[in-house]
């Protein structure tokens, strides 16, 4: 079957431009998450998400970034006035329920030069 | 705040040889996970260890957990070139918000050489 999927795979912006990643996960997956994985280090978590309710976003790092899940299915992070230090792998992760084992997307490359 | 090493961060070994790579944890946790990533790829899940003195064997990759030493290990037996990627150790805990909230480990280089 059909697992995570996101776009686009890489994407450049110039420093301010605002940036949409999409998130596609697998199908009836209620879970929803969001990481940031910077050159050569590990996945940091961002954003939870239980259907349509965003229950976590402890982890963002700032309100430059924002995220949603509205039909509880299709997620879309949005980073507003993109910096350098923005440039990362962005990953989504679903997961069937709470404390199943989550399933991660391909990730979406993100460059701001 | 839970953290979460692994080492070490770099490790290139030849063919055939055995090697371990470890992961400590700060605090108790629910679950730990073992995965793999290929240059340019996403995570891939190897191991999900759930309890004490857990043991899990895929090939030749052999994952273990002590919680009362917060320490994990993962065996590497008469290594092959195909097992060339980063690993990273992951532990799984309950958040205030009553969601899991993985916390990755930095990532182990592993480079086998024919």
């Amino acid at each position: 079957g059909a697992g995570v999927s996101q776009s686009p795979r890489y994407k450049v912006a110039k420093r301010g431009q605002d940036v949409a990643l999409r998130c596609d996960p697998i199908s009836g997956h209620v879970s929803l998450f969001w990481y940031q994985q910077a050159l050569g280090q590990g996945p940091e978590f961002l954003t939870y998400f239980q259907n349509e309710a965003q229950l976590d976003k402890s982890g963002l790092p700032s309100d430059r970034f924002f995220a949603e899940r509205p039909e509880g299915s299709v997620s879309t992070l949005k980073i507003q006035r993109t910096q350098q230090e923005d440039s990362a792998v962005y990953l989504c992760a679903s997961s069937l329920h709470r404390s199943y084992e989550q399933y991660f997307g391909p990730g979406t490359r993100l460059t701001v030069t | 705040e839970l953290k979460v090493e692994q080492n070490p961060l770099f490790l290139s070994m030849q063919e055939g040889k055995n090697y371990t790579i470890y992961c400590n944890y700060s605090t108790t946790s629910d679950r730990l996970y073992w995965y793999r990533q290929d240059p340019g790829k996403s995570l891939e899940s190897l191991f999900v260890l759930l309890s004490n003195g857990a043991v899990k064997q895929e090939g030749r990759l052999m994952a273990s957990l002590d919680t009362k030493a917060r320490l994990s290990t993962l065996h590497i037996t008469a290594a092959v070139h195909d097992l060339s990627a980063t690993y990273f150790c992951a532990v799984d805990k309950i958040s205030n918000f009553g969601n899991e909230k993985l916390t990755f480990g930095t990532g182990t280089r592993l480079t086998i050489i024919p």
